[in-house]
């Protein structure tokens, strides 16, 4: 079956700081590729995602490209902010399995410190 | 214009009572789904719609029951509540079944079982 892993939390920076959290994926088909990140308090949104090998996602300053040699999608930051804070999922839909459902990973919790 | 909308925001309620969580969206979607976030932050996919037909029904007690009147509405009714349903409770909207479509989530449903 497909699974979603990501880096374990929590993550502190400080302001300015570089951001990566690590991302791999296993999938039957070919699936498409999702970052989603959750403020406190609220529901998950759609941070960026890349639908095909090679294709970058990117919004907001994070990044994320889609690497299917190494079946990884890890989320990059060059300079995080305090407003950054923020719990991030990866995700991966493929329609091969089950109705396109999705596979989230198990969250990464981020802290930014100024 | 709030796009996915659930009501109630938090619920506090007794064991053994009967509940449900409603849930609407207003972007025209045809597929819509429910998540259980437990207290790690892990999500975990309950049920899936699509143009008011079940499609993803994962293992999920069945005091959980789905209804779709329409597509544009998902409500959630939970019977003979136990400790183990605390949970904040997503709504989610896609616009249709596929690999390619991000989900857009409600503002959760806090749900505390005392």
């Amino acid at each position: 079956g497909n699974s979603v892993t990501q880096m374990e939390g929590p993550v502190t920076l400080s302001e300015e700081a570089f951001l990566t959290i690590n991302c791999t994926y296993t999938a039957t088909g070919y699936p498409s590729l999702f970052w989603y990140v959750q403020y406190p308090g609220e529901g998950l949104q759609l941070l960026l995602k890349a639908t095909k090998a090679d294709d970058k996602g990117s919004n907001k300053g994070f990044e994320a490209t889609y690497r299917k040699e190494t079946t990884s999608f890890h989320l990059e930051k060059g300079s995080v902010q305090v407003s950054d804070s923020a719990v991030y999922f990866c995700a991966l839909s493929d329609l091969s399995t089950n109705a396109g459902k999705s596979t989230f990973g198990d969250g990464t919790t981020l802290t930014v410190k100024p | 214009d709030t796009a996915v909308s659930q009501t109630p925001k938090y619920l506090v309620t007794q064991m053994g009572n009967d509940k449900s969580i409603k849930c609407e969206q207003n972007l025209g979607h045809d597929t819509m789904y429910w998540y259980k976030q437990d207290s790690k932050k892990f999500l975990k996919i309950m049920f899936s719609y699509n143009n008011k037909e079940l499609i993803i029904n994962e293992t999920v007690p069945n005091r959980f029951s789905p209804k779709s009147p329409d597509k544009a509405h998902l409500n959630l009714h939970i019977n003979s509540l136990e400790l183990g349903d605390s949970a904040v409770y997503f709504c989610a909207s896609s616009q249709a079944v596929g690999a390619s479509y991000e989900q857009y989530f409600g503002p959760g449903t806090r749900l505390t079982v005392t």
